[in-house]
């Protein structure tokens, strides 16, 4: 299975910073990878498929990049809806695999 | 608007079987470009992908699972379903059913049920 590393597993930010997360894969994943925000109690919710495409309804403040092994998610100007736990996923081969979480808290 | 909701018990024995019933709303599973999937996470920890089936019935699960995991789907009512047989505490997470779309280039899973508790626990 492919594994999917997340960095870091935890940050703390304030509000308006500008937070980036990593994605590593264990071998090229072309472009088939997710970003997903998960806040507490409730399900996953898609941010960004395809490495850098904006799932619809997505506000524009949240930005992908990478192709191959390596992804980042950009947040712009962090806002207070954004404090959440955000996981990578991996589409590229079956299983599926998602990054083990980066939790962002409020500085 | 596409819906999601499980439905199971959220108590199971060890060595027992898991069954859960995802029935979805505002869309047919036997749409194409869709596989009907079921993700789980243990309590504070990450998320793990289950499997899925098509709606013609192919299935593809998760080698680590494979053994125990069963997924249907029934499209008289709209619903597909997990079993995970011989449970142990190890199994214990919230159990959330998603619609994955795959149609290009949009691969993602664009919706999601609010996930069940289930406990192992005699």
């Amino acid at each position: 299975a492919i594994q999917m590393t997340q960095s870091p597993s935890s940050l703390s930010a304030s509000v308006g910073d500008r937070v980036t997360i990593t994605c590593r894969a264990s071998q090229g994943i072309r472009n088939d990878l997710g970003w997903y925000q998960q806040k507490p109690g409730k399900a996953p919710k898609v941010l960004i498929y395809a490495a850098s495409s904006l799932q619809s309804g997505v506000p524009s403040r949240f930005s992908g990049s990478g192709s191959g092994t390596d992804f980042t998610l950009t947040i712009s100007s962090l806002q207070p809806e954004d404090f959440a736990t955000y996981y990578c996923l991996q589409d590229y081969d079956y299983p599926l695999t998602f990054g083990q979480g980066t939790k962002v808290e409020i500085k | 608007q596409v819906q999601l909701q499980e439905s199971g018990p959220g108590l199971v024995k060890p060595s027992e079987t898991l069954s859960l019933t995802c029935t979805v709303s505002g869309d047919s599973v036997s749409s194409g470009n869709y596989y009907w999937t079921w993700i789980r996470q243990p309590p504070g920890k990450g998320l793990e992908w289950i499997g899925y089936v098509y709606y013609t019935g192919n299935t593809n699960y998760n080698p680590s699972l494979k053994s125990r995991v069963t997924i249907s789907v029934d499209t008289s009512k709209n619903q597909f379903s997990l079993k995970l047989t011989s449970v142990t505490a190890a199994d214990t997470a919230v159990y959330y059913c998603a619609r994955r779309v795959a149609a290009n280039p949009i691969y993602c899973f664009d919706y999601w049920g609010q996930g069940a508790l289930v406990a192992v626990s005699s």
